[in-house]
């Protein structure tokens, strides 16, 4: 079975600080990607990866899916309490497989 | 587009009682899914389709839980009979065959008491 862990569990900053939330496994994924949740609703697509050490940016928040296809990292720079939510990501073994989901980091960001 | 619309929002339930969640998928999306998200155990697939055809249900806990697609525009999920432990957010989500990117809709929160 493949497993996605995801670190930390939660983290709780102030605004215009900067954090990396980290998405682990042992297996090899063919995509990755990283939803956003606000409570009571459903999760919302960020971004997709799918080629090993791909970067990609979206405004403030980058994404790298890990060279060897099994990692990826999001890092959001000078955050706002609007970017407060759960972060998960979720990779799918090769294309039209169902999505597996770790279990997301809640970020709660005060100004 | 409307996006993904499940219904109910809300429901409770008595433990034992029949439960039908329902799911109308983004106009042209040939995939839909059902997952169940609580706090200990994340979001968990439970069944997935493609084409009106279920794919893998292996994610299903038990016998009580049954699920359909009867056409390109509408799945059910049922649970009889239910019980407490069942209780969780149940969400659908949506794509084109073979994308990437997911669309989910607002969940159904079951409580079964």
């Amino acid at each position: 079975t493949q497993l996605l862990e995801q670190s930390p569990q939660f983290l709780s900053i102030q605004e215009g600080e900067n954090l990396t939330v980290y998405c682990n496994s042992s297996s090899v994924f063919s995509s990755l990607q990283w939803y956003r949740q606000e409570p009571g609703e459903g999760p919302v697509l960020l971004v997709t990866v799918v080629t090993g050490g791909e970067v990609k940016k979206l405004k403030r928040l980058t994404f790298q899916f890990g060279d060897a296809r099994k990692d990826s990292s999001l890092h959001i720079t000078a955050a706002q309490p609007g970017d407060t939510g759960l972060y998960l990501c979720a990779g799918d073994e090769q294309a039209g497989t169902a999505l597996i989901f770790g279990k997301g980091t809640t970020l709660s960001v005060s100004s | 587009d409307a996006g993904v619309i499940q219904s109910p929002r809300h429901e409770v339930t008595e433990m034992g009682q029949e439960v039908t969640l329902r799911c109308k998928p983004i106009s042209g999306h040939n995939s839909l899914f059902w997952y169940r998200q609580t706090m200990m155990r994340g979001l968990e697939l439970l069944i997935y389709f493609n084409n009106n055809v279920p794919i893998d249900d292996s994610g299903m806990p038990e016998d009580r839980f049954s699920a359909k697609m009867p056409n390109a525009s509408f799945s059910t999920l049922k649970i009889q009979p239910s019980e407490p432990r069942d209780s969780a957010v149940y969400f659908c989500a949506s794509s084109p065959l073979r994308a990437h990117g997911y669309t989910f809709g607002s969940g159904t929160r079951l409580t079964v008491v």
